[in-house]
């Protein structure tokens, strides 16, 4: 099983400013990756996929980047409805075995 | 608007059975492949279960291998997920999830899940 390893488990970020979001895998995923966003009593948000590629209707201040082991969710310009918690997700695997990172959980500074 | 809409959640005892559907509109349900997710109380996301477009193939977590199934019936547009032997490590919110055409494996709808307790 692909391990997802997300740092930190929780981010204390001012608003208007920038917060990284890391995600690690423990065997490449190729660019097999996506980003959720999820706010308390809420389903998850479907973010970014394939590492880089945002979802319909989510704004550029989202971003994500990375290949292989090695990912980043960047949230530019942070507003208060961005604090909420975030998953990496990992698909690469068939037959599927898809595995989630343990979150981390953006706060406000 | 694409809409999942997950029922069949309640408390059940250790060791029943439940079953979840999901509900599908807004979209060629018979396209897409489908999902389950769970959530544990205040815990992560866990991908429990996929199933093929037409309903051909299926794949299980270990976790809920031989007491776990799903199926769909395209023409009613819905998705199930039989439950037996239910365990109080079961009792989470569970997802239905749509996956992408072309990039399997992301869930890009979910609905808006329907909450399993597994108590006596």
């Amino acid at each position: 099983e692909i391990v997802m390893t997300q740092s930190p488990a929780t981010l204390s970020v001012s608003p208007g400013e920038t917060a990284t979001l890391s995600c690690r895998a423990s065997q490449s995923v190729s660019s097999s990756l996506a980003w959720y966003q999820q706010k308390p009593g809420q389903a998850p948000r479907p973010l970014i996929y394939d590492a880089s590629t945002r979802a319909t209707d989510i704004p550029a201040r989202f971003s994500g980047s990375g290949s292989g082991t090695e990912f980043t969710l960047t949230i530019s310009g942070l507003l208060s409805e961005d604090f909420a918690v975030y998953y990496c997700q990992q698909y690469h695997t068939w037959p599927p075995t898809y595995t989630f990172g343990q979150g981390t959980k953006l706060e406000i500074k | 608007e694409v809409q999942l809409v997950e029922s069949g959640g309640g408390l059940v005892q250790p060791g029943g059975s439940l079953r979840l559907s999901c509900a599908a509109s807004e979209f060629t349900f018979n396209s897409y492949e489908m999902n389950w997710v769970r959530q544990a109380p205040g815990k992560g996301l866990e991908w429990v279960s996929y199933i093929s477009s037409s309903g051909t193939n299926m794949y299980y977590a270990d976790s809920v291998k031989g007491r776990f199934t799903i199926s769909r019936e395209n023409a009613k547009k819905s998705l199930y997920l039989q439950m037996n032997s239910l365990r109080a490590d079961d009792t989470a919110v569970y997802y239905c999830a749509r996956g992408k055409v072309g990039t399997y494996g992301y869930f890009d709808f979910w609905g808006q899940g329907a909450l399993v307790t597994v108590s006596s």
